[in-house]
Protein backbone atom coordinates (compact mmCIF):
# COMPACT_ATOMS: atom_id res chain seq x y z
CA UNK A 1 0.00 0.00 0.00
CA UNK A 2 1.81 3.28 -1.24
CA UNK A 3 1.91 5.66 1.38
CA UNK A 4 4.40 7.18 4.66
CA UNK A 5 5.58 4.21 7.30
CA UNK A 6 6.82 5.95 10.52
CA UNK A 7 8.54 4.30 13.15
CA UNK A 8 8.04 3.25 16.35
CA UNK A 9 4.32 4.01 16.89
CA UNK A 10 4.99 5.01 20.43
CA UNK A 11 8.27 5.47 22.60
CA UNK A 12 8.87 6.50 25.85
CA UNK A 13 12.54 8.07 25.83
CA UNK A 14 14.69 9.06 29.32
CA UNK A 15 15.72 13.00 28.85
CA UNK A 16 19.24 13.24 27.70
CA UNK A 17 18.89 10.12 25.22
CA UNK A 18 19.57 10.43 21.81
CA UNK A 19 16.60 9.00 19.40
CA UNK A 20 15.80 8.82 15.81
CA UNK A 21 12.40 8.72 14.68
CA UNK A 22 12.34 6.73 11.04
CA UNK A 23 9.86 7.83 8.00
CA UNK A 24 10.29 6.18 4.85
CA UNK A 25 7.90 6.86 1.79
CA UNK A 26 7.47 4.87 -1.57
CA UNK A 27 4.93 7.39 -3.58
CA UNK A 28 8.11 8.91 -4.91
CA UNK A 29 7.87 12.37 -3.50
CA UNK A 30 10.02 15.27 -3.84
CA UNK A 31 9.24 17.01 -0.73
CA UNK A 32 9.11 15.88 2.94
CA UNK A 33 8.12 17.72 5.99
CA UNK A 34 8.42 16.61 9.84
CA UNK A 35 5.75 18.23 12.06
CA UNK A 36 4.87 17.93 15.51
CA UNK A 37 1.10 18.03 17.08
CA UNK A 38 0.37 19.73 20.29
CA UNK A 39 -2.62 19.89 21.94
CA UNK A 40 -3.85 23.67 21.05
CA UNK A 41 -0.40 24.17 18.92
CA UNK A 42 -1.87 22.29 15.79
CA UNK A 43 0.89 21.12 13.70
CA UNK A 44 3.63 23.11 13.35
CA UNK A 45 6.67 22.17 10.96
CA UNK A 46 10.04 21.28 12.45
CA UNK A 47 11.94 21.04 9.37
CA UNK A 48 11.59 20.21 5.39
CA UNK A 49 13.34 18.71 2.29
CA UNK A 50 12.43 19.57 -0.67
CA UNK A 51 14.50 16.99 -2.69
CA UNK A 52 16.49 14.55 -1.81
CA UNK A 53 19.96 15.94 -0.19
CA UNK A 54 18.49 19.46 0.59
CA UNK A 55 17.01 20.44 4.10
CA UNK A 56 15.64 23.52 5.53
CA UNK A 57 14.66 24.59 8.99
CA UNK A 58 11.11 25.35 9.88
CA UNK A 59 8.94 26.83 12.90
CA UNK A 60 10.34 24.80 15.86
CA UNK A 61 13.90 23.46 14.45
CA UNK A 62 15.89 23.79 17.38
CA UNK A 63 16.62 20.67 19.24
CA UNK A 64 16.12 18.47 16.39
CA UNK A 65 18.22 17.26 13.00
CA UNK A 66 17.35 15.73 9.94
CA UNK A 67 18.96 14.02 6.54
CA UNK A 68 17.80 13.27 3.46
CA UNK A 69 20.40 10.81 1.76
CA UNK A 70 17.77 9.84 -0.71
CA UNK A 71 13.73 10.16 -1.93
CA UNK A 72 12.43 7.75 0.09
CA UNK A 73 13.85 8.35 3.64
CA UNK A 74 13.65 11.03 5.73
CA UNK A 75 14.58 10.10 9.64
CA UNK A 76 14.53 12.81 12.46
CA UNK A 77 16.90 12.56 15.37
CA UNK A 78 16.55 13.98 18.49
CA UNK A 79 19.87 14.61 19.89
CA UNK A 80 19.63 14.94 23.64
CA UNK A 81 15.64 14.70 24.30
CA UNK A 82 14.23 16.85 26.72
CA UNK A 83 10.60 16.72 28.35
CA UNK A 84 9.02 19.51 25.95
CA UNK A 85 9.77 17.13 23.25
CA UNK A 86 6.72 15.26 24.09
CA UNK A 87 5.10 15.61 21.27
CA UNK A 88 2.88 13.55 17.96
CA UNK A 89 5.46 13.73 15.69
CA UNK A 90 4.18 13.10 12.00
CA UNK A 91 5.91 12.90 8.74
CA UNK A 92 4.57 14.11 5.41
CA UNK A 93 5.27 13.92 1.78
CA UNK A 94 3.78 15.86 -1.39
CA UNK A 95 4.83 16.37 -4.97
CA UNK A 96 6.41 19.73 -4.10
CA UNK A 97 5.21 21.88 -6.39
CA UNK A 98 1.34 20.77 -6.82
CA UNK A 99 -0.46 21.80 -4.30
CA UNK A 100 -3.81 20.38 -5.24
CA UNK A 101 -2.48 16.88 -3.64
CA UNK A 102 -1.81 18.30 -0.46
CA UNK A 103 0.00 16.31 1.94
CA UNK A 104 0.58 12.64 2.74
CA UNK A 105 0.75 11.83 6.23
CA UNK A 106 1.95 9.14 8.17
CA UNK A 107 0.21 7.92 11.49
CA UNK A 108 2.61 9.76 13.61
CA UNK A 109 4.67 8.41 16.51
CA UNK A 110 4.04 9.34 19.88
CA UNK A 111 6.89 10.61 22.03
CA UNK A 112 7.18 10.95 25.64
CA UNK A 113 10.29 12.04 26.75
CA UNK A 114 10.77 11.48 31.36
CA UNK B 1 -0.65 36.28 17.37
CA UNK B 2 -0.92 32.87 15.53
CA UNK B 3 -1.89 33.52 11.34
CA UNK B 4 -4.41 30.93 11.51
CA UNK B 5 -6.70 30.88 13.92
CA UNK B 6 -9.71 27.85 14.82
CA UNK B 7 -12.16 27.02 17.20
CA UNK B 8 -10.88 24.05 19.50
CA UNK B 9 -14.65 22.38 19.74
CA UNK B 10 -15.54 19.98 20.29
CA UNK B 11 -18.86 20.39 18.05
CA UNK B 12 -21.39 17.86 18.37
CA UNK B 13 -24.06 17.66 16.06
CA UNK B 14 -26.81 14.96 15.20
CA UNK B 15 -26.49 12.53 12.62
CA UNK B 16 -27.91 14.00 9.50
CA UNK B 17 -27.05 18.22 10.48
CA UNK B 18 -25.13 20.18 8.72
CA UNK B 19 -21.53 20.83 10.44
CA UNK B 20 -20.00 24.17 9.41
CA UNK B 21 -16.38 24.91 10.00
CA UNK B 22 -14.32 27.89 9.83
CA UNK B 23 -10.84 29.61 10.29
CA UNK B 24 -10.00 33.12 10.19
CA UNK B 25 -6.67 34.29 9.17
CA UNK B 26 -4.33 37.52 9.31
CA UNK B 27 -2.02 37.14 6.33
CA UNK B 28 -3.97 38.85 3.21
CA UNK B 29 -1.17 37.07 1.14
CA UNK B 30 -2.41 33.70 1.90
CA UNK B 31 -3.69 31.86 -1.66
CA UNK B 32 -3.92 28.36 -1.13
CA UNK B 33 -6.04 26.69 1.13
CA UNK B 34 -6.74 23.29 2.13
CA UNK B 35 -9.18 21.14 4.99
CA UNK B 36 -7.92 18.04 6.77
CA UNK B 37 -9.41 15.34 8.47
CA UNK B 38 -7.97 13.85 11.22
CA UNK B 39 -9.22 10.68 12.79
CA UNK B 40 -8.44 9.97 16.67
CA UNK B 41 -4.51 8.65 16.66
CA UNK B 42 -4.28 8.67 12.78
CA UNK B 43 -2.48 11.32 10.56
CA UNK B 44 -4.10 14.37 9.26
CA UNK B 45 -5.54 13.30 5.58
CA UNK B 46 -6.66 16.02 2.62
CA UNK B 47 -10.14 16.74 2.23
CA UNK B 48 -10.35 19.66 -0.06
CA UNK B 49 -8.19 22.13 -2.11
CA UNK B 50 -8.93 25.61 -2.91
CA UNK B 51 -6.77 28.38 -4.39
CA UNK B 52 -7.56 31.56 -4.04
CA UNK B 53 -11.24 32.65 -3.44
CA UNK B 54 -15.08 30.93 -4.19
CA UNK B 55 -16.50 27.63 -3.32
CA UNK B 56 -15.54 24.13 -3.89
CA UNK B 57 -17.90 21.29 -3.41
CA UNK B 58 -16.69 17.53 -3.74
CA UNK B 59 -20.08 15.45 -2.53
CA UNK B 60 -21.42 16.23 1.01
CA UNK B 61 -18.63 18.60 1.24
CA UNK B 62 -18.37 22.40 0.83
CA UNK B 63 -14.98 24.54 1.08
CA UNK B 64 -15.71 28.49 0.89
CA UNK B 65 -12.86 31.12 0.96
CA UNK B 66 -13.59 34.90 1.57
CA UNK B 67 -10.55 36.69 1.41
CA UNK B 68 -11.99 40.05 1.67
CA UNK B 69 -13.01 38.85 5.34
CA UNK B 70 -10.06 36.58 5.54
CA UNK B 71 -12.59 33.77 6.61
CA UNK B 72 -12.65 30.03 5.04
CA UNK B 73 -15.64 28.05 5.74
CA UNK B 74 -16.21 24.31 5.17
CA UNK B 75 -19.52 22.57 5.49
CA UNK B 76 -20.42 18.86 5.83
CA UNK B 77 -24.18 18.59 4.76
CA UNK B 78 -25.75 15.07 5.77
CA UNK B 79 -23.47 14.38 8.94
CA UNK B 80 -22.69 10.84 9.79
CA UNK B 81 -21.18 9.29 12.96
CA UNK B 82 -18.16 8.12 10.57
CA UNK B 83 -17.51 12.64 10.05
CA UNK B 84 -16.59 12.36 13.63
CA UNK B 85 -12.97 13.74 13.78
CA UNK B 86 -11.05 16.84 14.28
CA UNK B 87 -10.38 19.42 11.02
CA UNK B 88 -7.63 21.16 10.50
CA UNK B 89 -7.52 23.94 7.63
CA UNK B 90 -4.17 24.60 6.37
CA UNK B 91 -2.94 27.90 4.31
CA UNK B 92 -0.08 29.45 2.64
CA UNK B 93 0.95 32.35 0.54
CA UNK B 94 1.82 32.06 -2.98
CA UNK B 95 5.71 33.30 -2.06
CA UNK B 96 5.84 30.91 0.73
CA UNK B 97 7.93 27.50 -0.17
CA UNK B 98 5.41 24.14 -0.33
CA UNK B 99 6.27 23.43 3.11
CA UNK B 100 5.05 26.58 5.14
CA UNK B 101 1.56 25.77 5.05
CA UNK B 102 0.07 27.03 8.42
CA UNK B 103 -2.08 24.82 9.93
CA UNK B 104 -5.08 25.44 12.48
CA UNK B 105 -5.16 23.97 15.69
CA UNK B 106 -7.98 21.87 14.62
CA UNK B 107 -12.15 21.50 15.41
CA UNK B 108 -13.07 18.76 17.21
CA UNK B 109 -16.13 17.21 15.59
CA UNK B 110 -18.63 14.62 16.99
CA UNK B 111 -21.97 13.40 14.91
CA UNK B 112 -23.81 11.65 17.19
CA UNK B 113 -26.22 8.80 16.21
Amino acid sequence: IAGITQAPTSQILAAGRRMTLRCTQDMRHNAMYWYRQDLGLGLRLIHYSNTAGTTGKGEVPDGYSVSRANTDDFPLTLASAVPSQTSVYFCASSRGGEASYGYTFGSGTRLTVV
Amino acid sequence: QKEVEQDPGPLSVPEGAIVSLNCTYSNSAFQYFMWYRQYSRKGPELLMYTYSSGNKEDGRFTAQVDKSSKYISLFIRDSQPSDSATYLCAMKSWTDSWGKFQFGAGTQVVVTP
